[in-house]
């Protein structure tokens, strides 16, 4: 079974502060990707990254791919209000379509 | 264009009565799943579909569950009879092709007395 470690589970911070929560894995994925989870909403897909190593930037969240492709981290510069929301990551092993999640970063960013 | 339609939006019931949940994929979608949230277990795929024939559903928890998509716009999850311990957020997606974005709807909160 492939298993997917998120830490911290829950983070608060104020805005304008730095963050970096981050997605581990024994297994190895074929891709990872992050999601921005809304109360009251489902799961929305930030990023696919899927090559090790792999650095992917968007606006201020910076996704980053491990080089043994187990692990990953996202980082966001300058947080802001409109960040806050749940953070997941999801890797995708050889059956594509099936993606094991982590039970995901909680984030609040204070104004 | 309106993305996965879900509903109802939020169930309450009493043990041992049946809850079914629907879903309306993206037109043009042909890849289906059903996903539960909870606090414990995160978010956990139940079943997938493909052109309509389920695919997967070894993470269909037990006989109690069952899943139908009778055509490419429609799909429904049943519990019968349901318990409290399958209070959840139950979750469908869909995506065109199994290896493409999954789209997911709004969720269905379910809670069972």
């Amino acid at each position: 079974t492939q298993l997917l470690e998120q830490s911290p589970q829950f983070l608060s911070i104020q805005e304008g502060e730095n963050l970096t929560v981050y997605c581990n894995s024994s297994s190895v994925f074929s891709s990872l990707q992050w999601y921005r989870q809304e109360p009251g909403e489902g799961p929305v897909l930030l990023v696919t990254v899927v090559t090790g190593g792999e650095v992917k930037k968007l606006k201020r969240l910076t996704f980053q791919f491990g080089d043994a492709r187990k692990d990953s981290s996202l980082h966001i510069t300058a947080a802001q209000p409109g960040d806050t929301g749940l953070y997941l990551c999801a890797g995708a092993g050889g059956s594509n379509y099936k993606l094991t999640f982590g039970k995901g970063t909680l984030l609040t960013v204070n104004p | 264009d309106a993305g996965v339609i879900q509903s109802p939006r939020h169930e309450v019931t009493e043990m041992g009565q049946e809850v079914t949940l629907r879903c309306k994929p993206i037109s043009g979608h042909n890849s289906l799943f059903w996903y539960r949230q909870t606090m414990m277990r995160g978010l956990e795929l139940l079943i997938y579909f493909n052109n309509n024939v389920p695919i997967d559903d070894s993470g269909m928890p037990e006989d109690r569950f069952s899943a139908k998509m009778p055509n490419a716009s429609f799909s429904t999850l049943k519990i019968q009879p349901s318990e409290p311990r399958d209070s959840a957020v139950y979750f469908c997606a869909s995506s065109f092709g199994d290896r493409e974005t999954q789209y997911f709807g709004p969720g269905t909160r379910l809670l069972v007395l």
